[in-house]
């Protein structure tokens, strides 16, 4: 089993739906998580980091459930320009600084 | 402003051959790292450094090797570059003590 696991997709969505994507990891002590927006052949770009409390950041909700070893985001109102993978990396402990990915969920916003 | 670079965003090489895809970034981080990224295997991470002289192996450093002579520099050298190591290279750094890390454009490798 991967640390971290991400349905691949594609998600397909009309513009202006909602859309979630979870992210498992395996280590119940995982310290810090977060999610990273990849535009094709380009580089991951941080979204948005995952508190334990949840946090918004515009259209972007992210949650993160220590119980289910899960971490969420939440898109509402998707764009066009949504259209991406995303990715979620976690800091699994005993892992220092590094992050570990997860493979990435590809998500394909409609018009 | 600040930023992380990769040189050269392409290149084409020969099996066998020793191959360097340089990383520089100009935030002061100390902590640098390269992952690869390939189809069905996401981003794996290659080594990693926390520091001048620091260099550590990640989950897929055999055939690679990587020195950290300065801050801003974490040069990535593929002894005798094989096809197994066509990917797309990507460096990070982020700042010591913290896990946000900051990637650079990429370089796309192919071992012909």
């Amino acid at each position: 089993r991967k640390e971290v696991e991400q349905d691949p997709g594609p998600f397909n969505v009309p513009e202006g739906a909602t859309v979630a994507f979870n992210c498992t990891y395996s280590n119940s002590a995982s310290q810090s998580f977060f999610w990273y927006r990849q535009d094709c052949r380009k580089e991951p770009k941080l979204l948005m980091s995952v508190y334990s409390s949840g946090n918004e950041d515009g259209r972007f909700t992210a949650q993160l459930n220590r119980a289910s070893q899960y971490i969420s985001l939440l898109i509402r109102d998707s764009k066009l320009s949504d259209s991406a993978t995303y990715l979620c990396a976690v800091n699994l402990v005993n892992a220092g600084n590094m992050l570990t990915f997860g493979g990435g969920t590809r998500l394909m916003v409609k018009p | 402003d600040a930023e992380i670079t990769q040189s050269p965003r392409h290149k084409i090489t020969e099996t066998g051959r020793q191959v360097t895809l340089a990383c520089h970034q100009t935030w002061n981080h100390n902590n640098m790292f390269w992952y690869r990224q390939d189809l069905g295997h996401g981003l794996r991470l290659i080594h990693y450094s926390y520091g001048v002289q620091d260099t550590n192996k990640g989950e897929v450093s055999d055939g690679y090797s990587v020195s950290r002579s300065n801050t801003e520099d974490l040069p990535l050298t593929l002894e005798s570059a094989a096809s197994s190591q066509t990917s797309v290279y990507f460096c990070a750094s982020s700042v010591s003590g913290q896990t946000e890390a900051f990637f650079g454009q990429g370089t796309r490798l192919t071992v012909v």
